[in-house]
């Protein structure tokens, strides 16, 4: 059964960092892109950026909200995906998703249950 | 940037078949995805590809596309389809993932 399983969320004040893990289990994570995606409250669902697979040299692309600030890793080795976000600001809260891409064009077959990250003061 | 535009809300009575509609320029021209929320919950993908159901998917959910609007059918609509949708392309030009606003669907 695939499993995404998020986890680091909690309290943090503005423009310090947090660093979100992801971990993968029933699937093989290197055959798979992976990306982050967040809701604020009541809000629609907001990408938040990507990461290719190994073969592609891991290659990255985030919004424009948050470039610059935040950063995709894997370790392919330990079925882990990261998402470090510094500098934070209080519009960054919202509940954070792992999702799993399908080769061919960009979506998400799965996701995980998300980690809620609210920045306040 | 490009950007999708969903209704914010539609209502449809129990039985009876709802569109979600999905505006975009040349969407036509892109992969358009369909993903459902129920409160709560994290996003489910109903359709892929325009057109492409998931295999646990009732078949009620379908979709369709035309040159600046995709479509997301659901017939004989029940209670437990109540929940928001999201379309969603990749923007090539941009290489960046856009999703609509999202449409709340109600079950009356």
């Amino acid at each position: 059964e695939v499993q995404l399983v998020e986890s680091g969320g909690g309290l943090v004040q503005p423009g310090r960092s947090l660093r979100l893990s992801c971990t993968a289990s029933g699937f093989t994570l290197g055959d798979y892109a992976m990306a982050w995606v967040r809701q604020a409250p009541g809000k629609g669902l907001e990408w938040v950026g990507c990461i290719r697979r190994t073969v592609y040299d891991e290659t990255t692309e985030y919004a424009a909200s948050v470039k610059g600030r935040f950063s995709i890793s894997r370790d392919d080795s330990k079925d882990i995906v990261y998402l470090q976000m510094s500098s934070l600001k209080t519009e960054d809260t919202a509940v954070y998703y792992c999702a799993r891409a399908p080769s061919g064009d960009w979506h998400f077959d799965y996701w995980g249950r998300g980690a809620l990250v609210t920045v306040s003061s | 940037s490009y950007v999708l535009t969903q209704p914010p809300s539609v209502s449809v009575a129990p039985g009876k078949t709802a569109t979600v509609t999905c505006g975009g320029t040349r969407i036509g021209r892109k992969s358009v995805h369909w993903y459902q929320q129920k409160p709560g919950q994290a996003p489910v993908l109903v359709i892929s590809y325009d057109t492409d159901r998931p295999s646990r998917i009732p078949e009620r959910f379908s979709g369709s596309k035309s040159e600046n609007t995709a479509t997301l059918t659901i017939s004989s609509v029940e209670a437990g389809d109540e929940a928001d949708y999201y379309c969603q392309v990749w923007d090539t030009s941009s290489d960046h993932l856009v999703f609509g606003g999202g449409t709340k669907l109600t079950v009356l």
